[in-house]
């Protein structure tokens, strides 16, 4: 089962910042936090990673607490083409026998409009 | 760089018939993963390829799906037969070796219809 729970939708004025809140009270110490995102019809996207500093990237800002018990994904200017599913999953590091799967939980639906 | 594809986009098919799905991933991507998304549900974890071996098949939901992955290339994945609750969109996923934290790159994924 996922780890996290995600408000399932949220909406967000074109230009404006998103920002989508995640929980994950149970993770562990050595436990990554990743985004990802699914527009309609297409696979999965990696958006961002971390484990307990902020981090930025071209994409998308991610602000973790500091007891790493929740996190929020943040889209600066919010574009129509970032309407999509939002998935904040807790994952164990990769390595040769712990394979990295990601566990999808349900996510957040984020319409974006104009 | 050309980006995981899949093969077919579509596929529909009778209960009772095989299907094979075909996973092409990034050029030197050792790790390839399989999930799938049935009707109304969650992503879900299937199996993880390290080259040509399995390392990790506990996602796989009976003895109907049969995955392979021939000289660490490509990979297949095979329904036989094909059950109504199959039905769904499966995503092949590929990674590179590194040591830890990669991310994974997703495939537009196949939609198997199952009447």
């Amino acid at each position: 089962d996922a780890k996290t729970t995600q408000p399932t939708s949220m909406d967000c004025a074109e230009g404006r910042a998103a920002n989508l809140p995640c929980n994950h009270s149970t993770i562990s110490g050595n436990e990554y936090v990743y985004w990802y995102r699914q527009i309609h019809s297409q696979g999965p996207q990696y958006i961002i990673h971390g484990l307990k500093n902020n981090e930025t990237n071209e994409m998308a800002s991610l602000i973790i607490t500091e007891d790493r018990k929740s996190s929020t994904l943040i889209l600066p200017h919010a574009t129509l083409r970032d309407t999509a599913v939002y998935y904040c999953i807790v994952r164990s590091p990769t390595n040769y026998n712990q394979g990295g799967k990601l566990i999808f939980g349900q996510g957040t639906e984020l319409s974006v409009k104009p | 760089e050309a980006g995981v594809t899949q093969f077919p986009s579509h596929s529909v098919i009778e209960k009772g018939q095989t299907v094979t799905l075909r996973c092409d991933p990034i050029s030197g991507h050792d790790n390839l993963y399989w999930y799938r998304r049935v009707m109304g549900k969650e992503i879900k974890f299937l199996l993880h390829f390290v080259k040509e071996s399995k390392q990790d098949e506990s996602g796989m939901p009976n003895n109907r799906f049969l995955a392979e992955r021939t000289g660490g290339t490509y990979s297949t994945l095979k329904v036989q037969p094909a059950e109504l609750e199959d039905s769904g969109v499966y995503f092949c996923a590929s990674a590179p070796w590194t040591s830890s934290y990669n991310e994974q790159f997703f495939g537009p994924g196949t939609r198997l219809t199952v009447l």
